[in-house]
């Protein structure tokens, strides 16, 4: 199976300043089938990107996802106060599908 | 909007069937596919397996012998029973929406809040 590493594991920020998280597949994801979802305590995961760089409906545009093969990245271009949560990454190009273990996003 | 809502039990014994039910509001089960997802406490996401409105399926293969999804397209619902049960199946549940347009898979764009699911006796 495709395992998807994220990096780093928790990041510690200020509201206003520019988030970057990575996610690493083992093996290059088809189709750029690679997704992120944020997830905030006690909610449900919600979709940001699809196929890598897509944003989801209603997705502000701060939020944008790059890459293709085995390297992906989330970027966060101005945090605001509701971005601080966990952040997974999901590869659904090849089954089964499979998820990153997640970075934290903390206020600094 | 769409909604997805899972009902079943709370409380599994070890060795017995988890069964769960995902009922969809708000929309059509047709021209999706419908996923059962769980996540383990403190651990990060698992996907056991999905299925088309037209019934066909795709499991994981670590699961593959435990699982079942199936639906019914005249109530709106698609179902999960895992077998054999084990505390190692104890996690939140969650049912989910997946959109394919035009034979490019947009993802997993609607979740259900999840229900919780403890194997114990």
């Amino acid at each position: 199976e495709n395992v998807l590493t994220q990096s780093p594991g928790t990041l510690s920020l200020s509201p206003g300043e520019r988030a970057t998280l990575s996610c690493r597949a083992s093996q290059s994801v088809s189709s750029r089938y690679l997704a992120w979802y944020q997830q905030k305590p006690g909610q449900a995961p919600r979709l940001l990107i699809y196929g890598a760089s897509s944003r989801a409906t209603g997705i502000p545009d701060r939020f944008s996802g790059s890459g293709s093969g085995t390297d992906f990245t989330l970027t966060i271009s101005r945090l605001e106060p509701e971005d601080f949560a966990v952040y997974h990454c999901q590869q659904y190009g090849s089954s089964p599908y499979t998820f990153g273990q997640g970075t934290k996003l903390e206020i600094k | 909007q769409v909604q997805l809502q899972e009902s079943g039990p709370g409380l599994v014994k070890p060795s017995e069937t988890l069964s769960l039910t995902c009922t969809v509001s708000g929309g059509s089960i047709s021209t999706y596919y419908w996923s059962w997802i769980r996540q383990p406490p403190g651990e990060g996401f698992e996907w056991i397996g999905y299925i088309f409105y037209s019934g066909s399926t795709n499991y994981n293969p670590s699961l593959k012998s435990r699982v079942t999804i199936s639906v019914d397209t005249s109530k709106n619902q698609f179902s999960l029973k895992l077998s054999f049960v084990t505390a190692a199946d104890t996690a939140v549940y969650y049912c989910v929406r997946g959109t394919v347009v035009r034979g490019d898979n947009l993802g997993m764009d609607v979740w259900g809040h999840g229900t919780t699911v403890t194997v114990s006796s």
